[in-house]
């Protein structure tokens, strides 16, 4: 079946410029998670649903980063005033159930900001 | 001090090399994630374990509890292993996969 899948797979973006990044986990997966990615570095967490419900937001870097899954199922991360520091690989992951099954990753999308 | 580190950071091995990856973390675990991550970005879950070992194809994974500690076996290495293989830990408490920084391998022909 389909994986995650993320849009768009690249994105830049000038600096002060807002930002959306979608994702679309696999159907049926009720956790949903957002990760950032710097160069050279491994992921660190943003955010994490449980159906359409915020469960942990404590990653979001600052208050211009938002995150949203109103139907819960697709998943939309906002960044808002872009700065050159939000440039990462930013990573979406699903999971069956709860954050303690297995979670498939999507191919992430790029953001550069110049 | 990270709560996952990951050795070595970078490792290049010849075809048919034995590579071992090794992980260690510090706080208290309910599951550990070996990943792979082509470049790209696509990352591909290799294993999810609480203890012992799993294998699949030439790919082990062990965990040894009380010393918080695992390692990623590679049998055979094959130049398409040439990834970064990524370490994360779900913690006892919360929903955050917390990660180790990669291992970048490079398998030689």
């Amino acid at each position: 079946g389909a994986g995650v899948s993320q849009s768009p797979r690249y994105k830049v973006a000038k600096r002060g410029q807002d930002v959306a990044l979608r994702c679309d986990p696999i159907s049926g997966h009720v956790s949903l998670f957002w990760y950032q990615q710097a160069l050279g570095q491994g992921p660190e967490f943003l955010t994490y649903f449980q159906n359409e419900a915020q469960l942990d937001k404590s990653g979001l870097p600052s208050d211009r980063f938002f995150a949203e899954r109103p139907e819960g199922s697709v998943s939309t991360l906002k960044i808002q005033r872009t700065q050159q520091e939000d440039s990462a690989v930013y990573l979406c992951a699903s999971s069956r159930r709860t954050s303690s099954y297995e979670q498939y990753f999507g191919p992430g999308t790029r953001l550069t900001v110049t | 001090k990270n709560e996952v580190e990951q050795s070595p950071q970078n490792l290049t091995a010849q075809e048919g090399e034995f590579i071992t990856i090794n992980c260690s973390y510090s706080v208290g675990i309910s599951a550990l994630h070996w990943l792979q991550q082509h470049p790209g970005g696509g990352i591909v879950s290799l294993f999810m374990l609480s203890s012992g070992k799993k294998k699949h194809g030439r790919l082990i994974a062990t965990i040894n509890i009380q010393e918080k500690h695992s390692s990623l076996h590679i049998t055979a290495s094959h130049p398409r292993d040439s990834a970064v293989y990524i370490c994360a830990v779900k913690e006892t408490s919360g929903s955050r996969l917390t990660f180790g920084e990669g291992t970048q391998l490079t398998v030689n022909p």
